[in-house]
């Protein structure tokens, strides 16, 4: 069974520093992609960045961006400049063909942004 | 376009009964899949449906059931409820099960309540 590790239940960063959010994850196939999401307090979940995994170069989004090590199955991710609206649960999934596409979740980092 | 709607929002219900929820997809997608999401454990595949048909399933017992109609709109049922279905129950959906992008859009969820 894939699993998918999130070591950091919680975090806090300041306004405008960089944080960066753990993953880790465990699968047998060579083909498959990676996902953070972002769920915000009483707020509905919204994608922050996808990765392919035959893709070697790290996925980029603004201020998001991913540190993508397939050999030790490690899929981090940054945020940069860091904003009160980046303030939510971050869940990092992962799917793959063998799963039927079925998005298997960590249990979330929950990310506090303070002035 | 509109995004995932649920409805309804908020739910409650007493331990035996049943409910039914229901998804309307994104404009255009033809995937829809089901997660129920609980404090303890975290995010959870329940299904998905692709052209009305049941395409993957997670484990779940028999009771939670669910279809797709001929317009992509889903419903998923649970029967004599139990205390420990409460929970955020999220749709999401996507282009195909196809798309290289895999990319999910989740709706705001309904929020059930056994007691």
């Amino acid at each position: 069974a894939q699993t998918v590790t999130q070591s950091q239940p919680e975090m806090s960063v300041q306004e405008a520093e960089t944080v960066t959010l753990s993953c880790t994850y465990d699968t047998s196939e060579s083909n498959y992609y990676l996902f953070w999401y972002k769920q915000p307090p009483s707020r509905q979940m919204i994608l922050v960045i996808r990765q392919e995994a035959y893709k070697q170069q790290n996925a980029t989004e603004n201020r998001f961006s991913v540190n993508f090590q397939k050999a030790a199955k490690s899929f981090s991710l940054k945020i940069s400049d860091s904003q009160l609206g980046d303030t939510a649960m971050y869940f990092c999934a992962f799917t793959e063909t063998n799963s039927g596409y079925a998005l298997n979740f960590g249990k979330g980092t929950s990310l506090l942004v303070t002035p | 376009k509109a995004g995932v709607t649920q409805t309804p929002r908020y739910l409650i219900k007493t331990r035996g009964q049943q409910v039914t929820l229901s998804c309307s997809p994104i404009s255009g997608h033809r995937s829809v899949s089901w997660y129920q999401q609980t404090p303890g454990q975290g995010l959870q595949f329940l299904f998905e449906y692709f052209s009305e048909t049941q395409r993957n399933k997670g484990n779940f017992p028999g009771r939670f059931s669910g279809r797709q109609f001929s317009n992509s709109r889903s419903e998923m049922n649970v029967s004599t409820l139990e205390l420990g279905d409460s929970a955020l129950y999220l749709c999401a959906s996507s282009l195909g099960r196809w798309s290289s992008y895999n990319e999910q859009f989740f709706g705001p969820g309904t929020r059930l309540t056994v007691l």
